[in-house]
């Protein structure tokens, strides 16, 4: 079974502060996505990676950024939290960016 | 602009009874369109997944989704509910026109009342 690992389940943050997140996939997977899953809006694509120091913008980078140094892991960066940040985060990858993506258990964010 | 529309945002079903979900996707040219579902407390994963052949395709647990091209639909159905179907159900669609970003829906909220 693939397993995609997010570091954190929950997470509180003041505003100001630079926040990780971090995601962690053990299936070689070329490709791997942040998402925010807000309620009514479903998961809106922040960032995603289609190889190694390689990432693209999605619908909605402003505030984010992204690091990929390996192939397993993807992480999420904000580097200035605001409360309007506060929203479930989601990682996921695949073997191509058109297949099947695989989520981990996602990272709950309050930013204060 | 590539966006998917799902046309129940809550749905309250007793169990038993059928279930058809809404889906229609709007993205250029050739389509890949997929059913997530999220149990509650658990891991967003996949139910079913459409890339070419049948347009009937059938999933975990009993669901089915059927591609009509000519209405850009992806409807989700199950004959029978489960209370164990209560879940938030997401349609997704990505292709090669959009660099096979994958575009969802904004989800809808499955209740099954016992």
């Amino acid at each position: 079974d693939v397993k995609v690992t997010q570091s954190s389940r929950y997470l509180v943050k003041r505003t100001g502060e630079k926040v990780f997140l971090e995601c962690v996939q053990d299936m070689d997977h070329e490709n791997m996505f942040w998402y925010r899953q807000d309620p009514g809006l479903g998961l809106r694509l922040i960032y995603f990676s289609y190889d190694v120091k390689m990432k693209e913008k999605g619908d909605i980078p402003e505030g984010y950024s992204v690091s990929r140094e390996k192939k397993e892991r993807f992480s999420l960066i904000l580097e200035s939290a605001s409360t309007n940040q506060t929203s479930m985060y989601l990682c996921a990858s695949s073997f191509q960016p058109a297949n099947i993506q695989y989520f981990g258990a996602g990272t709950r964010l309050s930013v204060l | 602009a590539q966006s998917v529309s799902q046309h129940n945002h809550h749905v309250i079903l007793s169990e038993a009874a059928s279930l058809e979900l809404g889906c229609n996707y709007s993205y250029g040219g050739t389509v890949n369109l997929f059913w997530y579902v999220q149990y509650p407390g658990q891991h967003l994963q996949l139910l079913l997944k459409y890339f070419s052949g049948d347009p009937l395709v059938k999933g975990i647990k009993g669901f089915e989704a059927e591609f009509i091209k000519s209405k850009f639909s992806f409807n989700l159905r199950k004959p029978s509910v489960q209370w164990s179907d209560t879940a938030e159900y997401f349609c997704a669609v990505n292709g090669r026109e959009g660099g096979f970003k994958t575009i969802f829906g904004a989800g809808t909220r499955l209740f099954v009342k016992a």
